[in-house]
């Protein structure tokens, strides 16, 4: 099966940026997304890509996608101590009939 | 804004007995999942379900689970034996795909418990 890759942890300091990278493996058309997972909550979805694109960007929100390399990154800007969560890529085919996530993304904002 | 809802948000059940998580999806959208999650640990996919039948599932989806839509806004997935190991936060989720919007949207999750 397809292979998503997350580094585990992250510590920014508030008002600075956070960049938060995966790799995946698939390398047919597909979908990336990005999830917020606060302490004993659901998933919230922050923004997807399509493969075809190299880069999103929505208010405090970058996403950029190098193909060649199947690497994607998360870009926060002014990066908040309510930003402090887990955050989980995930990849599936255009077909939707399947979703892989990496391992999350523990994100720790200092005040 | 629609959202997917999830019942019940805790389900504490013995060893061995059957439960039922529901779930009802976004009305428009089109495909639908199950996804667990161990305490601490990732999301793992369980099945996905299109044109009210399975599309996929992994290889935790064996026997013990089965998945229904039984009337136009319900899914449900099936425990039908549960061990101690299924103990998780149960995710649904659906998607659109049918225009230009893929956004898949979760719902808040069960917790079930296995004693």
């Amino acid at each position: 099966g397809e292979d998503v890759e997350q580094s585990l942890f992250l510590s920014v300091r508030e008002g600075d940026s956070s960049v938060i990278n995966c790799t995946y493996t698939d390398s047919s058309s597909t979908y990336l997304y990005w999830y917020k997972q606060e302490p004993g909550a659901g998933l919230q979805l922050l923004t997807y890509i399509f493969s075809n694109m190299d880069m999103k960007q929505d208010q405090r929100l970058t996403v950029l996608l190098n193909k060649k390399d199947k690497h994607l990154s998360l870009r926060i800007a002014d990066t908040q101590t309510g930003d402090s969560a887990i955050y989980f890529c995930a990849e599936t085919p255009y077909n939707f009939n399947k979703f892989y996530f990496g391992s999350g993304t523990k994100l720790n904002v200092k005040p | 804004e629609p959202e997917v809802t999830q019942t019940p948000s805790h389900q504490v059940t013995q060893m061995g007995q059957e439960v039922i998580l529901r779930c009802v999806p976004i009305s428009n959208h089109l495909y639908f999942y199950w996804y667990r999650q161990i305490l601490g640990q990732k999301v793992e996919f369980l099945v996905s379900f299109y044109n009210n039948e399975i599309s996929e599932k992994s290889e935790i989806f064996d026997d013990q689970f089965s998945v229904e839509r039984p009337d136009g806004s319900n899914f449900t997935l099936k425990i039908r034996s549960t061990k101690l190991e299924d103990s998780a936060m149960y995710f649904c989720a659906s998607i659109d795909a049918g225009g230009s919007s893929y956004e898949q949207y979760f719902g808040p999750g069960t917790r079930l418990t296995v004693t």
